[in-house]
Parts: C-alpha cells; structure tokens; sequence
C-alpha cells in the first residue's frame, strides 16, 4: 500500500464546478504539499501545510492531521485547470529533503 | 525573481553522448535537487544538494553525475544512457530543507 494515496485517480468536471480532490496519508508528517502538473510541463507548488486551511484565489487547501487527510478545493472550476493535481508528504523523522508523492489525480475542466 | 530555469527543454542523445543538463536559480536557495519523471508517474528524487554539497543521492546510476559548482547553478552529467532513462528530468530548489520546493520547467530527455 502506498503511504500518500490521492482521489479520484481521473477527474472530469463542467466549467464553473466546485472540484474536490482528496489525499490520505498512513505515516506522520512534518508538511504535506499540493502541487499542480500541466500536460508535458513542469510542476508548480500550490500548497505548503501542516495544519488547518490555506487559501490562494480559487484554490483552499485543508488539512486534518488526526485524520491523516488533507483535500484541495477548485472553486468555480475553468478549463485552464485542468491539470495533474499532486499530494507530496515529508515524513517525519525520515530527511527533511524527501517528498513522498501520491500518485496524482488528473483533472479535465470542460468549457 | 521566483523561478527555476532549466536548459534544454528537450535533448535527444545516442547511447554514447556525454550531454550535461543544467539549471539555475536566483533566489537565494540553499537547496537544490534532481528529479526523474517518467510519463504519467510521480517525480522520483535522485539527488539533493545542500550549500553546494551532495547530500542525497537517492542510489543513481554512475552514469549520471551532478555537480553543483556554486549556490545558482545545478549541473547534471550525462554519459552512456540507456533508452529507458528517456524521461522529464525536473530540478527544484528550496529556501531551506523543510521548505516549499519550488521546480523548474523541465528538460524532457530522449535516449535512442
């Protein structure tokens, strides 16, 4: 089992919806990260957490340490978010450096 | 300036080339990486450089090599490549070890 699992794998959603994306995780961590992919590009990081909600422009970001959950929120969803949307976690006591990534979810926003 | 450059974007190379890909940041970081992305998959970590020292070398073949010649520039050494090496090569940096990473765009590589 991996130790940061994102959901859904594959997201598709109409212009202006609200998107969910959801992350779990089974190890402690110190921060959990989202990051943003677009097709053939580099990565962007959105998010830096390690407790309670963020918030830049359209994107929230909350996270749940008892839980071991975080979820990345999209409101009023446009088709140049469609994108890879990426959890990374830093595990506690292992190197400050690693990111332990989940799989990503793919996100395609339709005009 | 809050951006990680990359050079080239894309690189085609034989079996038998030396290429070097490089990267360069300007914000001061301290922290800087190396990662390996095959399609659709995550980032996978190959080394890390700390004040221009190799702090992790996450057990990468020899034929590729880093170098970190001061605290903006990160070298990475390419020599002898297998066609399943073919990947999106990406380097990041960060403030900080504990910090956001931020990454550049890319340099997407062919081996043939």
């Amino acid at each position: 089992k991996n130790e940061v699992e994102q959901s859904p794998q594959n997201l598709t959603a109409q212009e202006g919806e609200f998107i969910t994306i959801n992350c779990s995780y089974s190890v402690g961590i110190s921060a959990l990260h989202w990051l943003q992919q677009h097709p053939g590009g580099g990565i962007v990081s959105l998010f830096m957490l390690s407790s309670g909600k963020k918030k830049h422009g359209r994107l929230i970001a909350t996270i749940n340490i008892q839980e071991k959950h975080s979820s990345l929120h999209i409101t009023a969803s446009h088709p140049r978010d469609s994108a890879v949307y990426i959890c990374a976690v830093r595990v506690r006591g292992g190197s400050n450096y690693k990111l332990t990534f989940g799989k990503g979810t793919l996100l395609t926003v339709n005009p | 300036d809050t951006e990680v450059t990359q050079t080239p974007k894309h690189l085609v190379m034989g079996m038998t080339n030396k290429k070097s890909l490089k990267c360069e940041q300007h914000m001061g970081h301290r922290a800087m990486y190396w990662y390996k992305q095959k399609a659709k998959k995550p980032p996978e970590l190959m080394f890390v450089y700390s004040y221009e020292k190799l702090s992790i070398n996450e057990s990468v073949p020899s034929r590729f090599s880093p170098e970190c010649p001061n605290s903006s520039l990160l070298n990475l050494h390419l020599h002898a490549l297998q066609p399943e090496d073919s990947a999106l090569y990406l380097c990041a940096s960060s403030h900080w070890k504990w910090e956001t990473q931020y990454f550049g765009p890319g340099t997407r590589l062919l081996v043939l």
